[in-house]
């Protein structure tokens, strides 16, 4: 399986919305999740089950997507906001793979 | 508060061992499937090895499997990752995270508590 997140690096400036893309090599279901990663930070789950919010995350925060395609769109950007944002196919078929990331980074 | 605390890196030659620890706290850990991810620094994630709540069902990435064992005690709440033949390769900062799912034979769950992460280094 390859996941493949587009863009690499996303410019932004604070307030606007980012999105980000995930694409999966073959369809492994809504078993799908985004995390967030800060520098010098852990991993944090953003988002499971392709659009289902994690415990405290904002609203700001909304996954979509279905079959091989996966959005994460990130309205009104905060500047606590910039990141690496990583999805995954949490399933055994995907292997629990990651995709490559993509850098939300200020404009 | 729910925790995972792992110990155990270092700096180890090409060839050598390692044992990584990680222990819980805040939860039950005897019902969630657990998984080691690694990251080269400046890098992406990569997932390594889980197992299940029970440790009856045990799965590793191509690049560790023979290599690498991943273990639990319940009794003690902790889970481990044996690391044998150890390469250059395998520098990164080892992260261990617990499966969101409970009392799954096969864990396919989100990744919902991680580690702070510990460093191997492998190095002659």
């Amino acid at each position: 399986i390859v996941m493949t997140q587009s863009p690499a690096t996303l410019s932004v400036s604070p307030g606007e919305t980012a999105t980000l893309s995930c694409r999966a090599s073959q369809s492994f279901g809504n078993y799908l999740a985004w995390y967030q990663q800060k520098p010098g930070q852990v991993p944090r789950l953003l988002i499971y089950s392709a659009y289902t919010r994690a415990t405290g995350v904002p609203a700001r925060f909304s996954g979509s997507g279905s079959g091989t395609e996966f959005t994460l769109t990130i309205s009104s950007l905060q500047s606590d906001d910039f990141a690496v944002y990583y999805c995954q196919h949490y399933t055994y078929q995907a292997r629990w793979t990651f995709g490559q990331g993509t850098k939300v980074e200020m404009k | 508060q729910v925790l995972l605390v792992e110990s155990g890196g270092g700096v180890v030659q090409p060839g050598k061992s390692l044992r990584l620890s990680c222990a819980g706290s805040g939860f039950s850990f005897t019902t969630c499937g657990l998984h080691w991810v690694r990251q080269v620094p400046g890098k992406g994630l990569e997932w390594l090895a889980v197992t299940s709540y029970d440790g009856n069902y045990k799965d590793y990435a191509d690049s560790v499997k023979g290599r690498f064992t991943i273990s639990r005690n319940n009794a003690n709440n902790t889970f481990y990752l044996d690391m044998n033949s150890l390469r250059a390769e395998d520098t990164a900062v080892y992260y261990c995270a617990k499966d969101a799912g409970i009392y799954s034979g096969l864990p396919h769950d989100s990744f919902d508590v991680w580690g702070q992460g510990t460093r191997v280094t492998v190095f002659s």
